[in-house]
């Protein structure tokens, strides 16, 4: 079974301020990684995914976030956050190949201040 | 493209009740996801169908909640009698297959007092 840890539950910064919200992973097996967002009383929007290839991952609104197999980590950076950027973050892992379970962190809420 | 649909948004019951959400997934989505999201946590996956069967319900507490998708389309989820500790967020995802990744509805808040 695959696991992921958000070593932070909240991430306050200041506008235009670099950000990075970490996540790690376990497995035994070759996974899939994604990062999803969620805005108040929404549900989660996808921003990202790293299924195989370039450890370098681009997304939307301008994140990005790199696969580091070594360390099982997949940390999501932004470098230069906005307001409407506030909301909450979660990763999420699952084995690789189709139809498979994904399984989500506890999240990390950034809070992005004037 | 539409998106996934879901209703109620907002549910308000009495604990001992019984309540049923509704989703719509994408057209052409064979898989459906069912994720419980209590506050403060990840959402937790309740059900997984590919197509009207079922792949995953390891984490469904089959004595009180219960889902189904006929017709590989649409799908109900229904807990009876619903706890206390039910409430949370109930959200409905689709998928063409984990390379896509995922898109969700908007999610149903479930009160139960």
């Amino acid at each position: 079974a695959q696991s992921v840890t958000q070593l932070d539950s909240q991430v306050p910064v200041f506008e235009e301020a670099p950000v990075e919200l970490r996540c790690n992973y376990s497995s035994s097996v070759s996974v899939y990684l994604f990062w999803y967002v969620q805005y108040p009383n929404q549900g989660l929007q996808l921003l990202l995914k790293y299924l195989s290839g370039s450890t370098l991952v681009k997304g939307i609104n301008g994140f990005e976030a790199e696969f580091n197999k070594s360390q099982t980590s997949f940390h999501l950076r932004k470098p230069s956050v906005h307001i409407s950027d506030t909301a909450e973050y979660f990763c999420a892992v699952s084995a690789s190949g189709g139809y498979q379970k994904v399984t989500f962190g506890t999240g990390t809420k950034l809070q992005v201040i004037p | 493209e539409a998106g996934v649909a879901q209703s109620p948004r907002y549910k308000i019951i009495e604990k001992r009740q019984s309540v049923a959400f509704w989703c719509n997934p994408i057209s052409g989505h064979a898989t459906l996801y069912w994720y419980q999201q209590i506050l403060g946590q990840g959402p937790k996956l309740l059900i997984q169908f590919q197509n009207n069967g079922v792949v995953d319900d390891s984490q469904l507490p089959k004595d009180r909640f219960s889902a189904e998708r006929l017709k590989g389309v649409d799908s109900t989820l229904k807990i009876q009698p619903a706890k206390l500790e039910d409430s949370a967020v109930y959200l409905c995802a689709s998928s063409l297959d984990n390379n896509y990744g995922y898109t969700f509805g908007s999610g149903t808040r479930l009160t139960v007092v």
